[in-house]
């Protein structure tokens, strides 16, 4: 069964390093999302991605942030300059004909 | 405004005894709802999804849940608990009326299960 796959599972990097962090949706799904789940709080959605460009954003999903499809198969969310405050688990999620959002297993992030 | 309730972070039950976990909605237009799983270290797992069909929808694992319009619920049920059931759910709603759309989730549920 065709799945979301997200690298790396877990992250440790200090405060104000650049942190890449990268999925590969299911393969013929052409809408991509990143949300966030800081530890015992609920998921929260970060952007949608659909055609090259950003769909929508929410309030945390700011400067420091930026989505990318950088080939036809991965889809990465890079952070410039981390603050302890991002840390969370970071999910991946795809879209098909389905009407159902496929999570991946998430990278677990920790800021330093 | 739109929202996402979960009753109960925590729900402990007696194996075989009944699961039901609330959710409600706020909503003035009808949403597509959702309820995933979360096993300890692991993603989130799709049970079942309302997408405007049947109101009441059976999904994996021997969970089910009925759409209330009239009470704005989505509470997912199973008769009779397993131990394997024990996870975090999360009621989670689109409410653009599009499927595409991004998911509210609500502060999830804890289930525990007891022998």
């Amino acid at each position: 069964e065709p799945e979301v796959t997200q690298t790396p599972s877990h992250q440790v990097t200090q405060m104000g390093q650049e942190v890449i962090l990268r999925c590969v949706p299911i393969s013929n799904h052409l809408y991509f999302y990143w949300y966030r789940q800081i530890l015992g709080q609920k998921v929260e959605f970060l952007v949608s991605f659909y055609n090259n460009e950003i769909s929508e954003k929410s309030e945390i999903f700011d400067d420091q942030f930026s989505v990318e499809r950088p080939d036809g198969s991965n889809f990465t969310l890079k952070i410039r300059s981390t603050k302890l405050e991002d840390s969370a688990m970071y999910f991946c999620a795809s879209i098909g004909t389905e009407e159902t959002q496929y999570f991946g297993p998430g990278t677990r992030l920790l800021v330093l | 405004a739109q929202s996402v309730t979960q009753l109960g972070s925590h729900v402990s039950v007696s194996e075989g005894a009944l699961v039901l976990l609330r959710c409600n909605y706020s909503s003035s237009v009808p949403p597509y709802l959702f309820w995933y799983v979360q096993y300890p270290n692991q993603g989130l797992q799709l049970l079942l999804k309302y997408t405007s069909a049947a109101t009441l929808v059976k999904g994996i694992n021997g969970f089910e849940a009925e759409f209330k319009k009239s009470e704005t619920s989505f509470h997912l049920t199973k008769p009779s608990a397993h131990m394997s059931d024990a996870a975090e759910y999360f009621c989670a709603v689109s409410f653009g009326g599009y499927n595409t759309d991004k998911l509210i989730f609500g502060t999830g549920t804890r289930l525990q299960v007891f022998p």
